[in-house]
């Protein structure tokens, strides 16, 4: 696998359920990220982690909880979630600020969320 | 705060033709960096071109080049030479020096006709 990678790529839950996502960056990178894109709505940053640590909470509801295990892996922990928490998740990685000029930020393919 | 808009929210171009997608952008600070991407149908952001605010010429990246007018806080990105593969959702997006939060305009879906 190269490049950031989620799964699920599609998820379906009820209001009641408690699901995870999962994103992991094969790019060596040490900082990853959390976006939720709605429809009609800019994407929007959710959590920021560098090597590991939390550095950002974009005032994301506690139903929404990170985890970051290693600067590998990124994971998004879902329960009691809304209808319209339903969006596209989209888990970022990059170099930690000041390593490069651009820190461009290099995207999964998102994971689909519908809660019912 | 920062702003980014994108005020298409949808073009039509022909194949083979240029396009140019308007972004501006809103920021107090005087550093900052800009950035487009592009979203297939696919969900994935594939970065595209970037351009720093102190950056003297316009960055260029293959068919991809910056329109960037710092007193009008415009960066709009041009294809030239359109192809039915560019047809995607695209995103300007700016950072500030010290930030790492990307803040997104709403995009512009493109559409390459044959």
């Amino acid at each position: 696998e190269t490049g950031v990678t989620q799964t699920p790529r599609h998820l379906v839950m009820g209001m009641t359920n408690k699901k995870s996502l999962k994103c992991e960056q094969h790019l060596g990178h040490n900082a990853m990220y959390w976006y939720k894109q709605s429809a009609k709505k800019p994407l929007e940053l959710m959590f920021v982690y560098n090597f590991k640590e939390q550095t950002e909470n974009n005032s994301v509801p506690s139903r929404f909880s990170p985890e970051c295990p290693n600067s590998s892996h990124l994971f998004l922990h879902l329960h009691t979630l809304q209808p319209e928490d339903s969006a596209l998740y989209l888990c970022a990685s990059s170099q930690p600020l000041g390593t490069s000029d651009y820190n461009e930020q290099f995207f999964g393919p998102g994971t689909r969320l519908t809660v019912l | 705060a920062q702003k980014i808009t994108q005020t298409q929210p949808g073009m039509f171009v022909q194949e083979k033709e240029a396009v140019t997608l308007d972004c501006t952008y809103d920021t107090s600070d005087p550093s900052y960096g800009l950035f487009w991407y592009k979203q297939p149908s696919s969900g994935e952001m594939i970065f595209l071109i970037y351009q720093g605010s102190y950056d003297q010429q316009n960055a260029t990246e293959g068919r991809y080049s910056l329109n960037f007018q710092k007193a009008r806080k415009s960066a709009n990105l041009v294809i030239s030479a359109s192809q039915l593969g560019d047809s995607a959702m695209y995103f300007c997006a700016m950072r500030t020096q010290g930030a790492q939060k990307l803040v997104f305009g709403q995009g512009t879906r493109l559409t390459i006709n044959p």
